[in-house]
């Protein structure tokens, strides 16, 4: 089973700090996603990383995945409330057929 | 990027009915779906996995007599809750592969609430 490691498991912080979501693994995963999932609603994909030591940002978020392809970090920079929701890594393996989920972050940012 | 629908997005039945979910592909093909379910505050958890043309493969625990999956065609799976009961009350997600690209992603839908009186 490849395990994929989410931490940390809850996060609640103010406006206007800064944030990192880790996902690790001891299995390598040819591609890594992000996701975020508000309540009642299904996970939106925020990216997908591909190559080992990438590093991609979507305006005040920074994703990078592992030189090894076994782990990712997601940055916020300057939490707003509207991040708020529960934050998915979500590993893949090429011709694989399931992919592996984290146990996800839950962020609350607070106004 | 990629679309995925569900329906119902909401459904309430009672105890011993037959509720069936749809997910649908609209803007790619998918040759495999996947049905999740998720409790409050939790991650998902993989169901089945849906291929187009054969047989859905079941995670274990899951009882696929209960939980009847179809992929019959390359932008339609379904499940059917047969002889719902309270305990199957859930979030219910699906979705569905996009091989295109250097990547293998997968694209949600909305999810379906499930309330079993």
């Amino acid at each position: 089973t490849q395990l994929l490691e989410q931490s940390p498991q809850f996060l609640s912080i103010q406006e206007g700090e800064n944030l990192t979501v880790y996902c690790n693994s001891s299995s390598v995963f040819s591609s890594l996603q992000w996701y975020r999932q508000e309540p009642g609603e299904g996970p939106v994909l925020l990216v997908t990383v591909v190559t080992g030591g990438e590093v991609k940002k979507l305006k005040r978020l920074t994703f990078q995945f592992g030189d090894a392809r076994k782990d990712s970090s997601l940055h916020i920079t300057a939490a707003q409330p509207g991040d708020t929701g529960l934050y998915l890594c979500a590993g893949g393996r090429t011709n694989a057929g399931k992919s592996t989920f984290g146990d996800g972050t839950t962020l609350t940012v607070k106004p | 990027g990629a679309v995925v629908s569900q329906h119902p997005s909401r459904v309430i039945c009672k105890s011993g009915t037959s509720v069936k979910i749809e997910c649908r592909s609209l803007d790619f093909q998918a040759t495999t779906m996947f049905w999740y379910r998720q409790f409050p505050k939790k991650s998902l958890m993989l169901m089945a996995t849906s291929n187009e043309g054969s047989k859905a493969t079941y995670e274990q625990g899951v009882e696929k007599d209960k939980f009847l999956i179809n992929h019959a065609s390359l932008t339609l799976s379904t499940l059917t809750v047969t002889s719902a009961h309270p305990e199957d009350s859930s979030f219910y997600i699906c979705s569905a592969r996009d091989w295109a690209g250097a990547s293998d992603t997968q694209y949600f839908g909305p999810g379906t609430r499930l309330t079993v009186l």
